[in-house]
């Protein structure tokens, strides 16, 4: 079956502008989760969403940050002002349910570079 | 905090080579370990998982890993390497029960360059 789709896979944008991820997760996951991975800091946690339940925003990095899931399914990344530093890939994981006995499953991440 | 050390940045190995791999975790209770494989340009796929048990697991493309609480490790290894191992390799822990028990948290990882 299909997996996880992310769009854009490569976004070129300059600093100062507001840019949108796009995560499409497996059919039937109900958690879906965003990392980041950059050079520097390696592969770190951003939000958790499972189901109807809050997400869990303990890992963006700051308020410019901000993500939502319509309808249980699709979900976007929004950062706004873009700076340097957000320049990173940014991968989407979903899985069955948010447990940790379940395989989070990886899109191929969206590179983000900003100029 | 859990925390995961991968200590080797980058390693070199001749095909048909035996390859082990070193992963330490830092974490009070249990963990849930995992070894992930990305291959350039793709996302991050599954090799192996150690939830309880044997602590010898089996994964996908002939890779193992063996669990050791004593020296809270997780390597993962494989007896003949194959020229399309070349990717980079990451092991990762989250908490096995509890809140927040589905935050992976991953180690720096390990470039695997596999030699003709």
């Amino acid at each position: 079956g299909a997996g996880v789709s992310q769009s854009p896979s490569n976004k070129v944008t300059e600093k100062g502008k507001d840019v949108e991820l796009r995560c499409d997760p497996i059919s039937g996951h109900t958690a879906l989760y965003w990392y980041r991975q950059s050079l520097g800091q390696g592969l770190e946690f951003l939000i958790y969403f499972q189901g109807n339940s809050a997400p869990d925003k303990s890992g963006l990095p700051s308020d410019r940050f901000s993500a939502e899931r319509t309808g249980g399914s699709v979900s976007t990344l929004t950062i706004q002002r873009t700076q340097q530093e957000d320049s990173a890939v940014y991968l989407c994981a979903s899985s069955l349910t948010g447990t940790s006995s379940y395989e989070q499953y990886f899109g191929p991440g969206t590179r983000l570079t900003v100029t | 905090a859990q925390s995961v050390t991968q200590p080797d940045i980058h390693i070199t190995v001749s095909e048909g080579a035996s390859l082990e791999l070193r992963c330490n975790y830092s974490y009070g209770a249990t963990p849930y370990l995992f070894w992930y494989v990305q291959s350039p340009g793709q996302g991050l796929q599954l090799l192996l998982k150690y939830f309880s048990g044997d602590t010898l697991v089996q994964g996908i493309k002939g890779f193992e890993a063996e669990f050791k609480r004593s020296q809270s490790s997780f390597n993962l290894r494989k007896p003949s390497v194959h020229w399309s191992d070349a990717a980079e390799y990451f092991c990762a822990v989250v908490r096995g029960s509890g809140g927040s028990n589905y935050k992976l948290t991953f180690g720096k990882g390990t470039l695997l360059t596999v030699n003709p």
